[in-house]
């Protein structure tokens, strides 16, 4: 059972440049998000996703596009690389069962942006 | 406008002494809390959570206290051991809802 899945974990890009970081889960979670953490920021929601075909904005959108075409995969875009996304992005995945709920997290992507 | 704040951004407490960790939130609607646990180049891990339905909750050495009507969550470890050494996250997140709120961290350090 690998859980949630990141690729790639580390990658460089050149400002303008654009990539997708790739997350995959294998739990049947309905729910997934992106975060990126920054020194004292903490972990900042990008975008999530309530089911496939369902996507919306989380706290910090701009600059990056999602999209849900299956329960299992959660692909993030960065249409054109800034240096201010140089960050540590996370995926994770989850349930809610009443009010019991739990997020697992993949192992991260380190991105950097010259 | 953070919802869920750590004041502390480190603590470091000696091993075998007890480490207390402390959140607030400003949001009433959230109706369950959750510590994350994050070592270096790792991705956090769930480490214990409670609901709004309850004041305290044990799980081994980790038990965590919510205080709702100070809005305030607390996570304590007895007794604390070096493996604790990570950056700890208090989350939230409301009734009928997916999206976690998280806070900004605190370091605990557990000195040998």
């Amino acid at each position: 059972n690998a859980g949630v899945t990141q690729t790639p974990k580390f990658q460089v890009l050149k400002t303008g440049q654009s990539m997708t970081l790739q997350c995959a889960q294998d739990m049947n979670h309905e729910y997934m998000s992106w975060y990126r953490q920054d020194p004292g920021m903490g972990l900042r929601l990008i975008h999530y996703s309530v089911g496939a075909g369902i996507t919306d904005q989380g706290e910090v959108p701009n600059g990056y596009n999602v999209s849900r075409s299956t329960t299992e995969d959660f692909p993030l875009r960065l249409l054109s690389a800034a240096p201010s996304q140089t960050s540590v992005y996370f995926c994770a995945s989850s349930y809610r069962d009443g009010r019991d709920t739990e997020a697992f997290f993949g192992q991260g992507t380190r991105l950097t942006v010259v | 406008d953070q919802q869920v704040k750590q004041n502390s951004p480190s603590l470091s407490v000696q091993e075998g002494r007890i480490s207390i960790l402390n959140c607030d939130y400003t949001n009433s609607m959230f109706d369950y809390f959750l510590w994350y646990k994050k070592y270096p180049a790792e991705g956090p891990t769930f480490l214990i959570s409670i609901s709004s339905i309850k004041d305290k909750n044990e799980d081994g050495r980790f038990t965590v206290f919510l205080n709702k009507s100070a809005k305030h969550l607390s996570l304590h470890i007895v007794p604390s051991q070096p493996g604790d050494s990570a950056v700890y996250f208090c989350a939230a997140i409301s009734s009928g809802t997916y999206k976690y709120i998280f806070g900004t961290g605190t370091r605990l350090k557990v000195l040998a």
